[in-house]
């Protein structure tokens, strides 16, 4: 099992472009979700997916779209980047709502 | 608006100690409460989760209890090894929210050797 995994681990993006980060898990796990970890600010919710076909908004989701086209697959989109968005970026899944999280590496992301 | 809470920010002691790190919240119908690891440039691990119904969880050297009532959580570390440094991570899970977390800043516990 390779649990959760995210790509890239690392990108440089100038204002203005726009990228995919890709989560992917093999643990047949319904929940999947976004986090942004920023010193000083914790880890917060960007969006969420309670299973395949469905997203929702968490608690920062401004400048930020997600699709979840496949249960193993949670992809978050960044149309045009801006520097505020300069973050590392955390994917996770959880087997229903209730249950622990697992968490993926991280995707470092700085946009100049 | 829920809040999590960990004091202190950073913890050092010397190996073989047995530490208590803490964890606060504001609103106590929280439905779970977790307690995660993340080491420098990595992701976090689940340690333990205890449920609201629950007063605590141990796994190997670690005990978390919870105090739904006071919102209060501690994570109790036995026998401090240089390899327990590290974040950790408290979060909770609010009732109906399906699972959306609300973390604290975490603690950075360095154990010396």
């Amino acid at each position: 099992n390779a649990g959760v995994t995210q790509t890239p681990k690392f990108r440089v993006l100038k204002t203005g472009q726009s990228m995919t980060l890709l989560c992917a898990q093999d643990m047949n796990h319904e929940y999947m979700y976004w986090y942004r970890q920023d010193p000083g600010m914790g880890l917060r919710l960007i969006h969420y997916s309670v299973g395949e076909g469905t997203t929702a908004k968490g608690e920062v989701p401004d400048g930020y779209n997600v699709s979840r086209l496949k249960k193993q697959n949670f992809l978050l989109g960044l149309e045009s980047a801006a520097p505020s968005q300069t973050s590392v970026y955390f994917c996770a899944s959880s087997y229903l709502g209730q249950y622990e999280q697992y968490f993926g590496p991280g995707t470092r992301l700085t946009v100049t | 608006k829920q809040e999590v809470t960990q004091i202190p920010a950073a913890l050092s002691v010397p190996e073989g100690e047995n530490l208590v790190l803490n964890c606060s919240f504001t609103d106590s119908a929280i439905y779970n409460l977790q307690w995660f690891r993340q080491d420098p440039g990595k992701g976090l691990t689940s340690l333990l989760l205890i449920q609201s119904s629950q007063r605590e969880q141990t796994s190997g050297r670690l005990n978390a209890s919870l105090d739904k009532s006071s919102g209060r959580s501690t994570l109790y570390i036995a026998a401090s090894q240089p390899g327990d440094s590290a974040t950790y991570l408290c979060a909770v899970d609010m009732k109906g929210w399906g699972g959306k977390l609300i973390f604290g800043q975490g603690t950075e516990l360095s154990v010396k050797p």
